[in-house]
């Protein structure tokens, strides 16, 4: 089975700053998905962005930008420019490329403080 | 419709009782996934419809959680002989056609509290 290991709790940024979360997984897979979701107090998850293990190029979304290591199986979010707005908890998830396998496994998240 | 809903948004019952959570997805969208949320967790997936059929069952705890969507729209996760255990958050998401590479948009969850 699939496991998602996210070893910061919490993390802390001062706004327009830049931070990194981590995101190791395990698999014996080749082919996956991985995403990160942002969890604000509302409690909806909203995808923040998405990597294709078959792509090298690390994705980017505007201010959101991963760095994905396949080899070392890991997949850590930074955010640049951070805002206030961006306060929340933050979920690493894996999604096997695999048909019958359409669940999301998620990790235990890290909780993300921006100060002004 | 715009986006997920889920109703009640949160619900307080007492041990042994019955609920019925209800999620109502995405206008169009073919699968819907619930997940359990429990205090300082990351969500837990418990059960994948692909139109009105179970797909996969696999995360249902046991045999006191059943969820049904006859219509292949509209979904109701029903928790019988409910524990203090169960207390948690229930998300339910939905995706166009349950592939791999497509978003699962969540709603905002049920706060289900077991007193």
């Amino acid at each position: 089975a699939q496991t998602v290991t996210q070893s910061q709790p919490e993390m802390s940024v001062q706004e327009a700053e830049t931070v990194t979360l981590s995101c190791t997984y395990d698999t014996s897979e080749s082919d996956y998905y991985l995403f990160w979701y942002k969890q604000p107090p509302s409690r909806q998850m909203i995808l923040v962005i998405r990597q294709e293990a078959y792509k090298q190029q690390n994705a980017t979304e505007n201010r959101f930008s991963v760095n994905f290591q396949k080899a070392a199986k890991s997949f850590s979010l930074k955010i640049s420019d951070s805002q206030l707005g961006d306060a929340a908890m933050y979920f690493c998830a894996y999604r096997s490329a695999r048909g019958g396998s359409e669940k999301l496994v998620f990790g235990k998240g890290t909780k993300l403080t921006v100060n002004p | 419709g715009a986006g997920v809903s889920q109703t009640p948004s949160n619900k307080v019952t007492e041990k042994g009782k019955y609920v019925e959570l209800r999620c109502d997805p995405i206008s169009g969208h073919t699968a819907l996934y619930w997940y359990r949320q429990s205090l300082g967790q990351g969500p837990e997936f418990l059960i994948y419809f692909q139109g009105t059929g179970a797909a996969d069952d696999s995360g249902l705890p046991n045999d006191r959680f059943f969820a049904v969507r006859p219509e292949g729209s509209v979904s109701t996760l029903k928790i019988q002989r409910t524990e203090r255990g169960d207390s948690a958050v229930y998300l339910c998401a939905s995706s166009l056609m349950g592939q791999p590479q497509e978003t699962q948009y969540f709603g905002p969850g049920t706060r289900l509290l077991v007193l």
